[in-house]
């Protein structure tokens, strides 16, 4: 089942921050954040695991609450690229397969 | 160098012709998948590969059948095209464990 994903789009000014919500109905095992600009394709942005370990980008941070099946998507201090579609995947099992969630768009004003 | 490449980049075709797509990447990952992004930008698997193997086979009409020649190459055949096949195709590989997906171009496939 898709991951359900919140809000559906956010409109900032520059230097503002962002949260985007992921929440599965199912128990997880790692949750992938991806973030799509228009016309391209998805690029990796982080993994949380199970158990707390995290692999990604610097400025970029993130949550996983393991027991509500959710995870948050921190985006401080907004700049112009980070506009695009955001996109949660899912893993189950632990064997990489992915479920993507229904995604954010963020918009970035100057 | 392109990681992950795929041809063509757009392909625009009748309804009922059979088309290919081909991926192939120079990551040395040992498995490959396709994604379909449809219209409403919603990300679905269709198939995955473990070195050459077919590992994942999701609910894909059998017009659609995957091909691995080797660990560097997945291609997408589609036979009897139909209007509903228009998407963008992403061929996707994973390395390391836990280290995410990494994406190619995509295939904007549109069915006329």
């Amino acid at each position: 089942q898709q991951p359900v994903q919140s809000p559906q789009a956010v409109i900032l000014r520059e230097g503002e921050d962002a949260v985007i919500n992921c929440s599965s109905s199912k128990a997880l095992y790692s949750v992938h954040w991806y973030r799509q600009k228009h016309g391209e394709a998805p690029v990796f942005l982080m993994i949380l695991l199970k158990g707390g370990e995290q692999k990604g980008h610097d400025k970029i941070s993130a949550s996983f609450n393991e027991k509500k099946q959710q995870s948050s998507l921190y985006l401080t201090a907004s700049q112009l690229s980070y506009s695009g579609t955001y996109f949660c995947g899912t893993d189950l099992f632990g064997n990489e397969k992915l479920t993507f969630g229904t995604g954010t768009r963020l918009t970035i004003i100057p | 160098d392109t990681a992950v490449s795929q041809t063509p980049k757009y392909l625009v075709t009748q309804m009922g012709n059979d088309k290919s797509i081909k991926c192939e990447q120079n990551l040395g990952h040992d498995t490959m998948y396709w994604y379909k992004q449809d219209s409403k930008k919603f990300l679905k698997i269709m198939f995955s590969y473990n070195n050459k193997e077919l590992i994942i086979n999701e609910t894909v009409p059998n017009r659609f059948s995957p091909k691995s020649p080797d660990k560097a190459h997945l291609n997408l055949h589609i036979n009897s095209l139909e209007l509903g096949d228009s998407a963008v195709y992403f061929c996707a590989t994973t390395g390391r464990e836990n280290y995410g997906y990494t994406f190619g171009s995509g295939t904007r496939l549109t069915v006329v």
